[in-house]
């Protein structure tokens, strides 16, 4: 595609569930990024991925939060047991090294 | 950890004004910066890049200045439009990761 995509746009779901957030980036890249902007706050760093590298999880808020990317392409994030606190706009974003990022619309999500 | 802050949080200005965004961090072994614009109800665009070797970049009525010693960066808009109101934001990045500020919300008036 021409740009980075996320699926789905916008999850509304229950306390306590889990949810699962996909990212498509842009072909060729080999570093993918994960980050989440909470309302009025700046964007925060979640995890990052390099090719066959092991992922740098050090932004992970916590241990319900988990990603996997699947073929040096798509990557889903995960968190379970959702909390009202996970509530943001998650964005992904693919490079094509270690410069330019390309940013996905984002996926918004809102914990009842 | 690295701290980013950006002043002013939000800047009104008429169409035509020049102006300048700054942006400070706390740490100034970086690998690069970005400036990004954020739409209301989209994703990030990508403005400019300065590497950690570099004093400033351009494109088109675009400057941004690095000064990594003092751990500050600028971003001049010129000739500003009504289409250049946005949410600007700057990120210092390390090896692996960007550290972003909250943003100066920017509203240009026609």
């Amino acid at each position: 595609g021409a740009g980075v995509s996320q699926s789905p746009s916008n999850k509304v779901t229950e306390k306590g569930k889990d949810v699962e957030l996909r990212c498509d980036p842009i072909s060729g890249h080999t570093a993918l990024y994960w980050y989440r902007q909470s309302l009025g706050q700046g964007l925060e760093f979640l995890i990052y991925f390099q090719g066959n590298s092991a992922p740098d999880k050090s932004g992970l808020p916590s241990d319900r939060f988990s990603a996997e990317r699947t073929g040096g392409s798509v990557s889903t994030l995960t968190i379970q047991r959702t909390q009202q606190e996970d509530s943001a706009v998650y964005l992904c974003a693919s490079s094509p090294s270690a410069t330019l990022q390309f940013f996905g619309p984002g996926t918004r999500l809102t914990v009842l | 950890k690295q701290e980013v802050t950006q002043i002013p949080a939000a800047l009104s200005v008429p169409e035509g004004e020049n102006l300048v965004l700054n942006c400070s961090f706390t740490d100034s072994a970086i690998y690069n910066l970005q400036w990004f614009r954020q739409d209301p109800g989209k994703g990030l665009t990508s403005l400019l890049l300065i590497q950690s070797s570099q004093r400033e970049q351009t494109s088109g009525r675009l400057n941004a200045s690095l000064d990594k010693s003092s751990g500050r960066s600028t971003l001049y808009i010129a000739a500003s439009q009504p289409g250049d109101s946005a949410t600007y934001l700057c990120a210092p990045r390390d090896f692996n990761k960007f550290y972003f500020g909250s943003g100066t919300k920017l509203n240009v008036k026609p």
